[in-house]
């Protein structure tokens, strides 16, 4: 399947600042699709995008569908501890068009 | 409660003893796929479903296999564990393809000694 380019691989940060990571992809896509992992458990999904130029909100979480259609952005306000995990972005382009996954941005966040 | 669910949740066993995951949705879900996920590596596909009958391979399948009778099962079958093989996996499912929403199993952490 196609891979698409998630960074940073990981963040380092303090509680209370915002959190900024994207991922590309070689080809156009019609959906993005950011999902987060906590320790121990599968994959959740937190936005979906449909549409180029997109902003959506998902409580502190904003995402954004790239103009191109080659890139996405999350963006994470006001971090707080629970926000700890691996986020994975996605788009189509696994097997017979199932979603391809970044290798995910691990957020660790410093007390 | 919409849910994709998969024993055990975590397994060890040796080398060459066959084992079964097992993989079961209840949403009415065409799309079923197999992932492993180890450090560095992210999500990689090992088989995908887009039907019952109908199965076809990722991009590492290679020491697994799959099948899909009903709907909702979809389990993953290794007929000869290899240590290479020790990984956490994931069974995902979504109503349809080009680029549907998975929803995911909470993971089988396997370890072939």
């Amino acid at each position: 399947g196609q891979q698409l380019n998630q960074s940073p691989q990981s963040m380092f940060i303090q509680e209370g600042e915002d959190v900024s990571m994207n991922c590309t992809s070689s080809s156009i896509f019609n959906t993005w699709l950011w999902y987060k992992q906590e320790p121990g458990e599968g994959p959740v999904l937190l936005i979906a995008l449909y549409k180029a130029g997109e902003l959506t909100s998902n409580g502190r979480l904003t995402a954004q569908f790239g103009i191109t259609r080659k890139d996405s952005f999350l963006n994470i306000s006001a971090s707080i501890p629970s926000d700890v995990g691996i986020y994975f972005c996605a788009g189509p382009g696994g097997g017979a068009d199932g979603l391809t996954f970044g290798k995910g941005t691990h957020l660790i966040i410093q007390p | 409660e919409a849910q994709v669910t998969q024993n055990p949740r975590y397994l060890i066993t040796v080398t060459g003893k066959k084992l079964t995951v097992t993989c079961s949705q209840n949403m009415n879900h065409e799309y079923m796929s197999w992932y492993r996920q180890d450090p560095g590596l992210g999500l990689r596909q090992i088989y995908y479903s887009m039907n019952v009958e109908v199965t076809d391979k990722g991009d590492v399948p290679e020491g697994y296999k799959v099948s899909r009778k009903e709907k909702r099962n979809f389990p993953l079958i290794l007929e000869s564990p290899s240590p290479n093989q020790t990984s956490l996996y994931f069974c995902a499912s979504s109503l349809g393809t080009m680029g549907a929403e998975q929803y995911f199993g909470p993971g089988t952490r396997l370890t072939v000694t």
